[in-house]
């Protein structure tokens, strides 16, 4: 089974530091990772995401994460963080690995963590 | 393209009522997937349909829901009799290959 952990409930950063958001996952064959933030009463938006290649990934707004295979994490990270960035992000992971061959479909989400920017 | 449509954005029920949330994916996405939202419980994933087919249904909380995609440019989430319990935001989304998903911005439903 595919799993996904967010271990912080809320991260509270002052702009211009940087921001770590941690993620966790669990999958029984290679994982695709994904990262999404939702604003107040919006739906989910896609920042990034990691399939394979390099661990240092590129996203949307100045955004980027890191997979580390080792330590099965894929934390979202900004070096310099804005008020703007202040919305709940998750974290989602899918199985490539599981049946039907390729994997299931299905997007596991952590429970999200809540970013706070003071300015 | 306009994204992923949803519609109502806001429904507002008796309890006993049948409700019936509407979605259109984005034009050539294969998959389509419901989720619920709920402060307790997170995002759900409730089933997804690949080629208007429904492939996993597991996350369907009780024979009360149902979900139809009679044709690739829309689907149907039909909660009948709706219960207070119900109430959450409900969203849909449409992937191309398993790839990106992308969400609609939901539907608020609020049984009384």
């Amino acid at each position: 089974a595919q799993s996904v952990a967010q271990p912080e409930d809320q991260v509270n950063v002052a702009e211009g530091n940087p921001l770590t958001v941690k993620c966790t996952y669990s999958v029984s064959g290679n994982p695709y990772l994904f990262w999404y933030v939702q604003y107040p009463n919006r739906g989910l938006q896609f920042l990034l995401k990691y399939i394979t290649g390099d661990n240092l990934v590129k996203g949307s707004y100045g955004f980027e994460a890191e997979f580390n295979k080792s330590q099965t994490s894929f934390h979202l990270k900004k070096p310099s963080a804005l008020v703007s960035d202040s919305a709940l992000y998750f974290c989602a992971v899918r199985d490539l690995g599981g049946p039907p061959p390729g994997g299931d479909y299905k997007l596991s989400f952590g429970a999200g963590t809540t970013v706070t920017v003071r300015a | 393209d306009a994204g992923v449509i949803q519609s109502p954005r806001h429904e507002v029920t008796e309890m006993g009522q049948e409700v019936t949330l509407r979605c259109k994916p984005i034009s050539g996405h294969d998959y389509l997937f419901w989720y619920r939202q709920t402060m307790m419980r997170g995002l759900e994933l409730l089933i997804y349909f690949n080629n208007n087919v429904p492939i996993d249904d597991s996350g369907m909380p009780e024979d009360r829901f149902s979900a139809k995609m009679p044709n690739a440019s829309f689907s149907t989430l039909k909660i009948q009799p709706s219960e207070p319990r119900d109430s959450a935001v409900y969203f849909c989304a449409s992937s191309l290959g398993g790839g990106v998903s992308f969400f609609g911005q939901g539907t608020r439903l609020t049984v009384v």
